[in-house]
């Protein structure tokens, strides 16, 4: 059973738009969010986090949108870029997993 | 933060060959981490290493396949064995801090 889905698989946003990528989780023990970004050649990095405490968190143009009750959590990347034009990733952990748990990948292709 | 360097960062091997990918990390770390990313795939965990102890192996991946050293704190290294291309992926190795996990560049590995 697949614990976190992710949408959509690729997302294609104007340079100025913005880009709002989805995750839902199944487990209610879960208790961190991150959200990473990854360029072709490299590892993932984190770009952003968040704890079921709050329901958003701001980073520059970076956004997690976080509903508990929904167990959904989303990134949006307000003013897209170019360079953001990245695979991201989020992910999931907490409660008795020791571990992260990724979704399958948002491609992100912003146009000039 | 912590800084990750793996070796090589690319091969292309023959199959029935075998792989030995190394990790360096700049601090000293009690558990790393092996993942495997399949082309335009997500990060699947293929086991948890542990210094002093042996590896723990996620479903769907064995020891005999993936063998598995830590001598130390600070390098571990996989082993990708009896190669088929189905082997062919990226494999990456992490590290987990308070709040965040750190990747390596990843090794990317084309078996032939």
């Amino acid at each position: 059973q697949q614990q976190v889905k992710q949408s959509p698989q690729s997302l294609i946003v104007q340079k100025g738009g913005i880009s709002i990528i989805n995750c839902a989780y199944e487990n209610t023990a879960f208790d961190y969010f991150p959200w990473y970004q990854q360029f072709p050649g490299k590892g993932p990095a984190l770009l952003i986090a968040i704890r079921p405490d709050v329901s958003e968190k701001k980073e520059g143009r970076f956004t997690i949108s976080f509903n508990k009750s929904a167990k959904q959590f989303s990134l949006h990347i307000m003013d897209s870029q170019p360079g953001d034009s990245a695979t991201y990733f989020c992910a999931v952990t907490g409660g008795s997993q020791g571990n992260l748990i990724f979704g399958k990948g948002t491609k992100l292709s912003v146009k000039p | 933060s912590a800084v990750i360097s793996q070796k090589p960062s690319r091969d292309i091997c023959q199959r029935g060959t075998s792989l030995t990918i190394q990790c360096q990390v700049d601090s000293q770390v009690t558990m790393m981490f092996w993942y495997r990313q399949q082309p335009g795939q997500s990060l699947t965990l293929i086991a948890t290493a542990n210094q002093g102890s042996e590896a723990t192996y996620e479903s769907g991946f064995v020891i005999d396949k993936f063998p598995i050293s830590r001598p130390n704190l600070t390098f571990s290294t996989l082993t990708v064995s009896n190669m088929s291309p189905e082997d062919s992926s990226i494999y990456l190795c992490s590290v987990e801090s308070p709040g965040e996990a750190f990747f390596g560049p990843g090794t990317r590995l084309t078996v032939l």
